[in-house]
């Protein structure tokens, strides 16, 4: 069964520090990762893609299939990130269909002043 | 995006009742719909997938007797709490995936129904 793990709980830096949220997942097979963002009092939305390898709010995250993580990664920490990310896990032995995904338990990001 | 309605945000009933909760896509068609749970301080699980016009796919360890899920249009899912208990507690959420083609297919979310049993 797959698996998505995020080790930190909580991840507080400075505004302007670089930020790194880590994720690591477990599955067998060849998954698409997302990264998940929650900002207060909002819903929960689609952050980044690893198929897109896309940069979202100056956000990157690369696919590291040796060590199976997906790591989130901005230079510079602005006070706006301040959320809860999701590190997301979807099959894809097909390579087609609506899956679900399998969530990690989440980091609370807070960019202090 | 997408643009997912779910009611009610929240809900407070006795053990033993029964509770309705609707996701609806506003603005999209949607064949599949996905239904989470999330207990306090731990992460989002599927319980179900929810497809139009036929039987919802269940997760293992969730009992499709007590969560039943009805898709009967490409706009509407429930997911109805069949004899409630406290340990029902939780929150859920539904998600619509959108997208022509697995490249560009996202989910996107509602805002969530917090239940609690008394």
């Amino acid at each position: 069964a797959q698996r998505v793990t995020q080790p930190e709980k909580l991840l507080s830096v400075f505004k302007g520090a670089p930020v790194e949220l880590k994720c690591n997942y477990s599955y067998s097979g060849s998954p698409e990762l997302f990264w998940y963002v929650q900002y207060s009092r909002q819903r929960l939305q689609l952050l980044l893609r690893h198929i897109s390898r896309e940069s979202i709010k100056g956000f990157t995250a690369d696919l590291n299939k040796g060590e199976t993580s997906f790591h989130l990664k901005k230079p510079f920490a602005q006070e706006e990130d301040s959320a809860m990310y999701y590190c997301a896990l979807k099959e894809r032995p097909g390579g087609g269909g609506a899956d679900g995904l399998t969530f990690g338990k989440g980091t609370h990001l807070i960019i202090q002043p | 995006g997408a643009v997912v309605s779910q009611h009610p945000s929240w809900v407070i009933c006795k053990s033993g009742t029964s509770v309705k909760i609707e996701c609806r896509s506003l603005d999209f068609q949607a064949t599949t719909m996905f239904w989470y749970r999330q207990f306090p301080k731990q992460s989002l699980m599927l319980m179900a997938t929810s497809n139009e016009g036929s039987k919802a796919t269940y997760e293992q360890g969730v009992e499709k007797d007590k969560f039943l899920i009805n898709h009967a249009s490409l706009t509407l899912s429930t997911l109805t709490v069949t004899s409630a208990h406290p340990e029902d507690s939780s929150f859920y959420i539904c998600s619509v995936a959108q997208g022509a083609s697995l490249a560009n297919e996202k989910l996107f979310f509602g805002s969530g129904t917090q239940l609690s049993v008394l």
